[in-house]
């Protein structure tokens, strides 16, 4: 079966550092993929992971352990604007269609 | 603008009724999807298509129809329209299948 479970809701402070969890069982992996959506907006492209580590890009990193099933992303520097949806998706099954697999989404609320 | 757009954004329309999403991308991306995101803010993909040739086909009613009438566009085709189809669809594009997804602005069906 396919499952991807990510907190619901976030709270965090304007300046502060955030992570944002994510667990998942799918048949199949072709990478991990974070989006970012603000409301009544599409969702954009944050990070792709495909190896064990740590991806860092600005203020955004991403990790992933593919054994444990797990990935975070982390937030630094947190601003206003950084209140939005953050979607976890798995690229999966075998064949590389292209699927994404998401979860539900954490909304991460900043606060001043 | 390199983007991938649809139209319309919002849909209004009554039940029973055939309605179509149209998607264009200008990116040069073989690869383009179509997203359904319910009221529950969960994405969940319907139909891909590589080169015009369908590549995912989800669990989705027949009364939705995908046509790709050459790479830079994906079209949606919704015969006798139902209150369950309201929702948000969202048309995106990736180069390679497998690789980061670019999405479109979305367009908000309402079906009454």
């Amino acid at each position: 079966g396919q499952n991807i479970d990510q907190p619901t809701e976030m709270t965090a402070t304007e300046g502060a550092i955030v992570q944002i969890n994510c667990t998942y069982q799918t048949s199949g992996f072709n990478g991990l993929f974070w989006y970012q959506q603000h409301a009544g907006e599409a969702p954009t492209f944050l990070s792709y992971n495909v190896l064990d580590g740590l991806e860092e890009k600005g203020r955004f990193s991403s990790f992933l352990s593919r054994s444990k099933g797990y990935s975070y992303l982390l937030l630094k520097e947190l601003q206003m604007k950084d209140s939005a949806s953050y979607l976890c998706a798995v690229g999966g099954p075998s064949g590389n269609t292209g699927k994404l697999i998401f979860g539900q989404g954490t909304t991460l609320q900043v606060k001043p | 603008d390199t983007a991938v757009s649809q139209t319309p954004k919002y849909l209004v329309t009554q039940m029973g009724n055939d309605k179509s999403i149209k998607c264009e991308q200008n990116l040069g991306h073989d690869t383009m999807y179509w997203y359904k995101q319910d009221s529950k803010k969960f994405l969940k993909i319907m139909f891909s298509y590589n080169n015009k040739e369908l590549i995912i086909n989800e669990t989705v009613p027949n009364r939705f129809s995908p046509k790709s009438p050459d790479k830079a566009h994906l079209n949606l085709h919704i015969n006798s329209l139902e209150l369950g189809d309201s929702a948000v669809y969202f048309c995106a594009s990736s180069a390679p299948p497998g690789r980061e997804q670019f999405f479109g602005p979305g367009t908000r069906l309402t079906v009454l």
